[in-house]
């Protein structure tokens, strides 16, 4: 059973740069997935942030692509997210989750979430 | 990007009843490329329907999707006490995935 727990500073100031990692246990961040990171604000609905293929490849959310990176770490068994320039509107939960690439679609892995403040 | 509307935003109904919710998106979404989600307070998103229909594992036969194009539904045959709770759908068909606003299910 694979389990996915994000981790990274709780707090982070404004114009700074918001990093998270999300440790995977129980499977490989080599194997036929989807690694994606998606975030709720405050009492707000989901928003998709963007994801990474085992293979390298990346898609992003456009309304936030300038100013955020994805990238994998097999070593670790881990991968991570950087927000660049963060501002207040960027406070939210974070949760990292995994999808099977031979089932598109089937996002049934999930972080129990991080909540991230920017503040100063 | 597509945007999908939810609706009700809040159904008030009592354990036993049916619910069912609407999510209607801006344009097709490919392949019928649609999930349900359930979440509860301090939760993560819990996956319920994929592919519109398809079942999540361990997701009671009481949870069913159904619908294509721009207009999909979830139905919950009968409400259990646990299933009151927020529900979103996300489309994965086109980039970026997108979800919708969210449909309450509260104790009447």
């Amino acid at each position: 059973q694979v389990q996915l727990q994000e981790s990274g500073p709780r707090l982070v100031k404004p114009s700074g740069t918001l990093s998270l990692t999300c440790r995977v246990s129980g499977d490989s961040v080599s194997g036929s997935y989807w690694w994606i990171w998606v975030r709720q604000s405050p009492g707000k609905g989901l928003e998709w942030i963007g994801e990474i293929h085992h293979s390298g490849s990346t898609n992003y959310n456009p309304s936030l692509k300038s100013r955020v990176t994805i990238s994998v770490d097999k070593a670790q068994n881990q991968f991570s997210l950087k927000v660049t320039s963060v501002t207040a509107a960027d406070t939210a939960v974070y949760f990292c989750a995994r999808e099977p690439t031979n089932d598109y679609g089937r996002t049934d892995s999930w972080g129990q979430g991080t909540l991230v403040t920017v503040s100063s | 990007e597509i945007v999908l509307t939810q609706s009700p935003g809040t159904l008030s109904l009592s354990p036993g009843d049916r619910a069912t919710l609407s999510c209607r998106a801006s344009q097709v979404v490919n392949s019928n490329y649609l999930t349900w989600y359930q979440q509860k307070p301090g939760q993560a998103p819990r996956l319920l329907i994929y592919g519109a229909s398809r079942r999540a594992t361990g997701i009671p036969d009481r949870f069913s999707g159904s619908g294509s194009a721009t207009d999909f539904t979830l139905t919950i045959s009968r409400l259990e006490p646990e299933d009151f709770a927020v529900y979103y759908c996300q489309q994965y068909g086109r980039l970026p995935r997108t979800f919708g606003q969210g449909t309450k299910v509260e104790i009447k």
